[in-house]
């Protein structure tokens, strides 16, 4: 399983955008990239899943360069409810059922202020 | 979308009890389910994957004899922390898939007394 790499913490202002850069050079070819936000005793919610090049959704951009040895997060104009925990996984093909378990890493502490 | 339910979501329990965590996929059948385990502050460990019909895979270092997995039907999983102790508390979560995308319930605070 490919491990990753994040930064531990994150800080922002209301209104601006914040991009969360995940490594994991070892990622394998059949690997996907998906990202999860956790608040607070609550378990992990989806945010965004990708391949490669990028993936946009009504909520997140996900950046993916050629060599797919990292990828970047982006979420525009955050708000003080965007405050989380954000997990990076790599790991499990994106559209198969079955044991793809993913693992987490450390995750990125973001905390956005007014 | 895909729903995973968990319940409870906050047990007390004395030590040398054992505690049942049920979780639910409310939309869809799941033949694996995966039991997280998260300290405070920290990140999701993996425990186990639950496969229905069959026995749990668990994770390194993960007992199994402690941790007991039930995928008894393909919408049920259950997790029993049998004899628990004190530092068995924690925040317990588990996930199914479902086209594609990982599913979470809401968690289930555990402590032991």
């Amino acid at each position: 399983l490919a491990k990753t790499t994040q930064p531990i913490s994150m800080d922002s202002y209301e209104g601006q955008e914040v991009n969360i850069t995940c490594s994991h050079n070892n990622i394998a070819t059949n690997d996907y990239i998906t990202w999860y936000q956790q608040f607070p005793s609550q378990g992990p919610r989806f945010i965004i899943q990708g391949y490669k090049t990028k993936v946009t959704n009504e909520v997140a951009s996900l950046f993916i360069p050629a060599d797919r040895k990292s990828s970047t997060l982006s979420l525009p104009r955050v708000s003080l409810s965007d405050t989380a925990v954000y997990y990076c996984l790599v790991g499990g093909a994106g559209t198969t059922g079955g044991g793809n378990k993913l693992t987490f890493g450390t995750g990125t502490q973001l905390k956005v202020e007014l | 979308g895909a729903v995973v339910s968990q319940h409870p979501s906050r047990v007390i329990c004395k030590s040398g009890t054992s505690v049942k965590i049920e979780c639910r996929s409310l939309d869809f059948q799941a033949t694996t389910m995966f039991w997280y385990r998260q300290f405070p502050k920290q990140s999701l460990m993996l425990m186990a994957t639950s496969n229905e019909g069959s026995k749990a895979t668990y994770e390194q270092g993960v007992e199994k004899d402690k941790f007991l997995i039930n995928h008894a039907s393909l919408t049920l999983s259950t997790l029993t922390v049998t004899s628990a102790h004190p530092e068995d508390s924690s925040f317990y979560i588990c996930s199914a898939r479902h086209t594609g995308e990982l599913f979470f319930g809401e968690g289930s605070r555990l402590t032991v007394l």
